[in-house]
């Protein structure tokens, strides 16, 4: 089965600064890979998603994400933190039915003022 | 644009108790989830429904847990008789065909006294 790892539990970063939030997964094939954005109290609002193709992702909000099959990554990315990105963000993988979507432990992001 | 809805929000429910947690997937789609997430930690999966029927479903999804697609529209978890153990917020998800990414509804909190 398939399985997520985000391996920072909490990251604070400066508004303006770059960000960066790792995920590793685990699976036999070529995986669906997702990253969800959570505020407080919220859904899950989806930002991104790999299916195949370019392994570089555009998502929503200025967030983009990489697919590296040689390291069993898909890390999220964005140049510039804005305030409004507080919020906590999970790391997804589904099979190739896209059932049983596993989700990672989810990464706290705070942005300093 | 088109929303997974849930409904209650917030179910306050006595331990031992029945519950049921609505859900109201985009119209169109065909599969249908449920997730948990207890407070603090991870999404977990629970279900998955096709064609009337469950596709495939955790550990988690014992014989207290139930789901059924009573209508066209409606889709529902429910808990036959509920545990402490129960609090967490669930959410409902759907998606069409090919693949396509889960879109999530805004969860309901389930409170078990």
């Amino acid at each position: 089965a398939q399985s997520v790892t985000q391996p920072d539990i909490h990251i604070t970063v400066s508004e303006g600064a770059s960000l960066e939030l790792r995920c590793n997964y685990s699976y036999g094939a070529t995986p669906y890979l997702f990253w969800y954005v959570q505020s407080p109290g919220q859904g899950l609002q989806l930002l991104l998603k790999y299916f195949s193709g370019d392994t570089l992702v555009q998502g929503i909000k200025g967030f983009e994400a990489e697919f590296k099959r040689s390291q069993s990554s898909f890390n999220l990315r964005k140049p510039s933190v804005h305030w409004s990105d507080a919020a906590e963000y999970f790391c997804a993988v589904g099979a190739s039915n896209n059932n049983d979507m596993r989700f990672g432990a989810g990464t706290r992001l705070t942005v300093k003022p | 644009e088109p929303e997974v809805t849930q409904t209650p929000s917030h179910q306050v429910t006595q331990m031992g108790q029945e519950v049921i947690l609505r859900c109201v997937p985009i119209s169109n789609h065909l599969y249908f989830y449920w997730y948990r997430q207890i407070l603090g930690q991870k999404v977990e999966f629970l279900v998955s429904f096709y064609n009337n029927e469950i596709s495939e479903k955790s550990e988690i999804f014992d014989d207290q847990f139930s789901v059924e697609r009573p209508d066209g529209s409606n889709f529902t978890l429910k808990i036959r008789s509920t545990k402490l153990e129960d609090s967490a917020m669930y959410f409902c998800a759907s998606r069409d065909a090919g693949g396509q990414p889960q879109h999530f509804g805004d969860g309901t909190r389930l409170s078990i006294l």
